[in-house]
């Protein structure tokens, strides 16, 4: 399978606990994104990279959120402290460089903090 | 502050039947629009991206119609099948926010 893909799918935590989330874009995409999805709501853009290079940050991203991609290829979210109001679905796409070219999305990570 | 917006919300079809759906947008600054759909379990998949003033693009038995100047586009199904059943997303980008701005969704269930 040479998609997006996310580990894990689910996540249940406890509220205060640190979580690390995992995306592996299509390997000759440059532009990797996050997302955060809410019931009832559409994804809300988080963050995206060129490359290893982070090059813009939604004002959601709190300074609790971090995210990197070291080698220009997977991508890691790190959430600390989480709090219950982070339980929704992260999504992770890639594409080609371009904003008018499509994103690839992976199937998302669900994390529920209790 | 960029808001896209999607109607209705959720619609029952019956296996057969025609269906659109409805995208609105800011039109200023429009780059481009982007058609998904994203089924239960699964990833959201792209179905169209659209530039152009007037532009039609087709997949099968889904087109989708756009409209810059007024700041909407249409997604019409013909002939609804209950694997179309889905949640149809649109979103927006806009030379000013410089990303997807994602409308709430259109959730589709086809009744057999």
């Amino acid at each position: 399978d040479t998609g997006v893909s996310q580990d894990p799918r689910h996540k249940i935590t406890k509220r205060g606990q640190n979580v690390t989330f995992r995306c592996d874009p299509i390997s000759e995409h440059n532009r990797l994104y996050w997302y955060r999805q809410t019931l009832g709501q559409g994804p809300e853009f988080l963050t995206y990279f060129q490359n290893e290079a982070q090059l813009e940050k939604s004002r959601l991203l709190s300074d609790r959120f971090s995210a990197e991609r070291p080698k220009g290829s997977f991508s890691t979210l790190e959430i600390q402290r989480t709090e219950q109001g982070d339980s929704a679905m992260y999504l992770c796409a890639s594409s080609s460089e371009g904003h008018l070219n499509e994103q690839f999305f992976g199937p998302g990570t669900r994390l529920t903090v209790l | 502050i960029l808001n896209v917006e999607q109607s209705p919300q959720s619609l029952h079809v019956q296996e057969g039947d025609s269906t659109n759906f409805t995208c609105s947008f800011p039109s200023s600054n429009f780059y481009a629009l982007h058609w998904y759909r994203w089924e239960t379990a699964k990833s959201p998949e792209a179905l169209f991206v659209m530039t152009l003033n007037g532009d039609e693009k087709k997949k099968g038995r889904i087109s989708a119609t756009l409209n810059t100047k007024e700041g909407y586009s249409y997604l019409y199904i013909k002939g609804s099948q209950p694997e179309d059943s889905a949640t149809y997303l649109c979103a927006s980008f806009s030379g000013s926010a410089r990303q997807l701005t994602f409308g709430s969704g259109t959730q589709l269930t086809v009744l057999p």
